[in-house]
């Protein structure tokens, strides 16, 4: 079966440095990848997408890249700030169901001043 | 991007009735939303896709009899839990997009508890 894994356990870090979060995913071979922040009791927000031909790509502090032949992607917040704390989720689209997501159950990031 | 808006944000219900929960996309015409559902510490689990004027899709697992989906305008989908039960206790989100490559606009979800 499908899956998508990322680290359950918390990431916490020094305001300034830089967050490193890891999404692994077996049984796919996704056409793009998404990364979305969510904060407690909200929705998800979109950050960034991949497309599968795409090493890297780059928005303001963030960086996503994807290894499709690792099959992993890893998302980085650079010079993070306390307001960067949040759960990153990352997605890929659900065979399925059009173009639904499938998503994982997220890291915890806690970035302290 | 799209504005997405889900009401009523919290709703606390007795076991056994029901509950509706409407996701509005304000300044987007939808033929497609998604319901998605996710418990405590859990990732976010896509439960039906809504076709506007016509029935909805069900992921394997979600009965389609139990949670009422109806989107009758481009601008309108609902999810009704019929019978709710505390295991149906979770948080709900809607979502609406333009398709494949594209990123997904989400409503603020909807905290459902059945007591």
């Amino acid at each position: 079966s499908q899956k998508i894994e990322q680290n359950s356990e918390a990431l916490n870090i020094q305001e300034g440095k830089t967050a490193t979060l890891t999404c692994n995913y077996t049984n796919y071979s996704p056409a793009y990848l998404q990364w979305y922040r969510q904060d407690p009791g909200r929705g998800p927000v979109f950050l960034l997408l991949i497309r599968e031909n795409e090493k890297e790509k780059r928005k303001e502090r963030l960086k996503v890249t994807f290894d499709t032949t690792l099959k992993q992607s890893l998302f980085h917040i650079t010079a993070s700030q306390p307001a960067d704390s949040a759960t990153y989720l990352c997605a890929l689209p659900n065979s399925n169901s059009g173009y639904a997501l499938n998503f994982g159950k997220g890291t915890s990031l806690l970035v302290t001043p | 991007g799209a504005v997405v808006s889900q009401h009523p944000s919290r709703v606390i219900c007795k076991s056994g009735t029901s509950v509706k929960i409407e996701c509005r996309s304000l300044d987007f015409q939808a033929t497609t939303m998604f319901w998605y559902r996710q418990f405590p510490k859990q990732s976010l689990m896509l439960m039906a896709t809504s076709n506007e004027g016509s029935k909805a899709t069900y992921e394997q697992g979600v009965e389609k009899d139990k949670f009422l989906i109806n989107h009758a305008s481009l601008t309108l989908s609902t999810l009704t839990v019929t019978s709710a039960h505390p295991e149906d206790s979770s948080f709900y989100i809607c979502s609406v997009g333009e398709g494949a490559y594209t990123e997904a606009f989400f409503g603020q979800g909807t905290r459902l508890t059945v007591v």
